[in-house]
This record gives structure tokens, sequence and C-alpha cells, in this order.
């Protein structure tokens, strides 16, 4: 079964600096994987997605991410962070079993962004 | 096309009363899906249906939960009687079948039970 680790529930980084949130993955079979970001009183959107084309992913606002099939990880990295990155965001993985298009969450990455 | 509504955004209620959370999927999404995110257990997926099926409900928590999807644009979660412990933010995501499976949230329900 399919599973997502982040690593920290709370990152702090300083407005200008990079930004590396962690995310490993476990599937038996070839994954997508996705970010998705929450910001305050919002629904879940989507950042980028990994769906077996190139490795190294664009998103929205900035951010990337690359799949890395021997290390299992897919790390969500930005140059230059922004006060508007701060949020919360979920590394999530997908692999259709039986025709079920069911993918889970990790348990999110709080981002704080110091002035 | 106006993405997931959910309604309502905000419900207070007092323990024991019935709470029914709205959802209206993207047109043509043919999945569903119900969350309930807290901050002790984050996201949690609890009943997903396909055309109209429900697919799994093992994430429902108990008894005092139902959810139904009488057509494609529209369902609802139910939660009869209500709890204190039942406070939570409430999505209701959809997606489309042969896609790559991401799924559009809606903006939430707050719930809470006092």
């Amino acid at each position: 079964a399919q599973s997502v680790t982040q690593l920290g529930s709370h990152v702090s980084v300083s407005e200008g600096a990079l930004v590396l949130l962690r995310c490993n993955y476990s599937s038996s079979v070839p994954p997508y994987l996705f970010w998705y970001v929450q910001y305050p009183n919002q629904g879940l959107q989507l950042l980028l997605k990994y769906t077996s084309a190139a490795t190294l992913v664009k998103g929205i606002n900035g951010f990337e991410a690359e799949f890395k099939k021997s290390e299992t990880s897919f790390h969500l990295t930005k140059p230059s962070a922004h006060m508007s990155d701060a949020a919360e965001y979920f590394c999530a993985v997908s692999e259709q079993l039986y025709g079920d298009d069911k993918i889970i969450f990790g348990k999110g990455t709080r981002l704080h962004i110091l002035p | 096309d106006a993405g997931v509504i959910q309604s309502p955004r905000h419900e207070v209620t007092e323990m024991g009363q019935e709470v029914t959370l709205r959802c209206k999927p993207i047109s043509g999404h043919d999945y569903l899906f119900w969350y309930r995110q807290t901050m002790m257990r984050g996201l949690e997926l609890l009943i997903y249906f396909n055309n109209n099926v429900p697919i799994d409900d093992s994430g429902m928590p108990e008894d005092r939960f139902s959810a139904k999807m009488p057509n494609a644009s529209f369902s609802t979660l139910k939660i009869q009687p209500s709890e204190p412990r039942d406070s939570a933010v409430y999505f209701c995501a959809s997606t489309r079948a042969g896609g790559e499976y991401e799924q559009y949230f809606g903006p939430g329900t707050r719930l809470t039970v006092t």
C-alpha cells in the first residue's frame, strides 16, 4: 500500500532564503505524486504534480519538485521564499489500484516565513 | 467552472443536533471525496463515491456519520447526533476518471459542536 512521510511538521525560513520541504513516499507501483498548498481558512490547492513524465516538475508560484526514484523522494523547493508562501503544504501519492482514484496525503508541513 | 461548492461555510450547533453538510462537485467529475481535517488527526478521508456509488467508507468514524450522493451534482454528509469531538473542517473534493488523479477541493465547512 502507498504511503507518504513528510519530514518536519513545521519549517521556518527567512524571507529570500531557499525553501525545502521534504517528502518520501512508499509505493509498490510507479506513483503519481502531488504537492498541495493550503492557505489559512481555505481548501487545498494543487501546486504541482508528477505523472511519470519529466522528473523535475515546475508548479505555480515558483515552486518545483524533483522525483527521485532511487531515494523514493519528492522534495519541494523554491529558490527564494516570499511572505505570501506562509501556508501548510501537503505531499500526496496515488497509485491506481483496481481503478480507484484515491490519493493518500501526508500529515502536512506548516511553512513559516521570517521577515 | 465555479469549482467545488460547499455549504454552509460555517456551522455551529449543539451536541445532539443533526448536521448536514452539502457539496456540489465540478461538472463532469466522476469521483467525489469527503475529508475531515483536525489539528490532532490531520486530513482524513471519510468516504468517496464513483459515479454516485459509495466505493470506500472505511474512514467514516461511526454510525453517526452517513453520506449520500443522489445524483452527479450533489452530495451530503450527515452527522446525527453530533458530538463536540466532531468539530472539524470538512472538505469535499472531486476528480475526473481517466485524468491524472489530481483532486479539486472545495473551501470547506467549519463545524463547531458545543
